[in-house]
């Protein structure tokens, strides 16, 4: 149980071009989706968290209007990437935690790599 | 401020034992988590311990004192797929979760 998939895996595109992933719990419902973006030989970095039917909140230092959450359902949240450039270049991964008492783990989709050129 | 330490590099001898370490200063505390991530691949959970001791999965051991705000995860009869980097993160009084910066593994034959 507690599968969550994201979509697309590998993006390579120009620079100026908007990206869209995708993320989708599989097999529970999740209120709160959490977006981490990870570049080469370095830790994983919190983005945003992704609310159900709200606004995202984001981390310090992240751009809101660059970097576009909707979490329109239960079972799907997206990043767009906007106007994306090379700077932007990263593995992007999501994750989401199945309801419970706070004792569950984030689960992870298998990751974006973005690539632009 | 919160903060997860955890050593940034350990090499091991396939067949081995290793032990990985991790330290946190948090803000209240409502479990920890390892993670194992493989280059190039998004992290999978491995265990999780909210009261004090040893929890065991197969080759997988890991142990909490809330006390000493320490665990570690113990790696048994140790493989080459086991080379990753090991992920230590605590959810706190908000059950946020704070992340440490991983230990990458290296196992050597």
């Amino acid at each position: 149980g507690a599968v969550v998939s994201q979509h697309p895996s590998w993006v390579i595109c120009k620079s100026g071009t908007s990206v869209k992933i995708e993320c989708r719990s599989l097999d529970f419902q999740a209120t709160t989706m959490f977006w981490y973006r990870q570049f080469p030989k370095q830790s994983l970095m919190l983005m945003a968290t992704s609310n159900e039917g709200s606004k995202a909140t984001y981390e310090q230092g992240v751009e809101k209007d660059k970097f576009l959450i909707n979490h329109a359902s239960l079972t799907l949240s997206t990043l767009t990437v906007t106007s994306a450039h090379p700077e932007d270049s990263s593995f992007y991964i999501c994750s989401a935690e199945p309801p419970g008492q706070g004792n569950q783990p984030q689960h992870f989709g298998d990751g974006t790599r973005l690539s632009i050129l | 401020g919160q903060n997860i330490d955890q050593p940034t590099e350990m090499t091991a001898t396939e067949g081995a034992i290793v032990q990985i370490n991790c330290t946190y200063q948090t803000s209240g505390f409502n479990g920890l988590f390892w993670y194992q991530q493989h280059a190039g691949e998004a992290p999978t959970f491995l265990s999780y311990n909210v009261l004090d001791g040893l929890e065991e999965k197969g080759r997988f051991s890991s142990f909490l004192s809330r006390s000493k705000g320490y665990s570690y995860l113990l790696l048994k009869e140790l493989q080459m797929k086991d080379s990753a980097s090991y992920l230590c993160a605590v959810k706190d009084s908000n059950y946020q979760l704070i992340w440490g910066a991983g230990t990458k593994l290296i196992i050597k034959p």
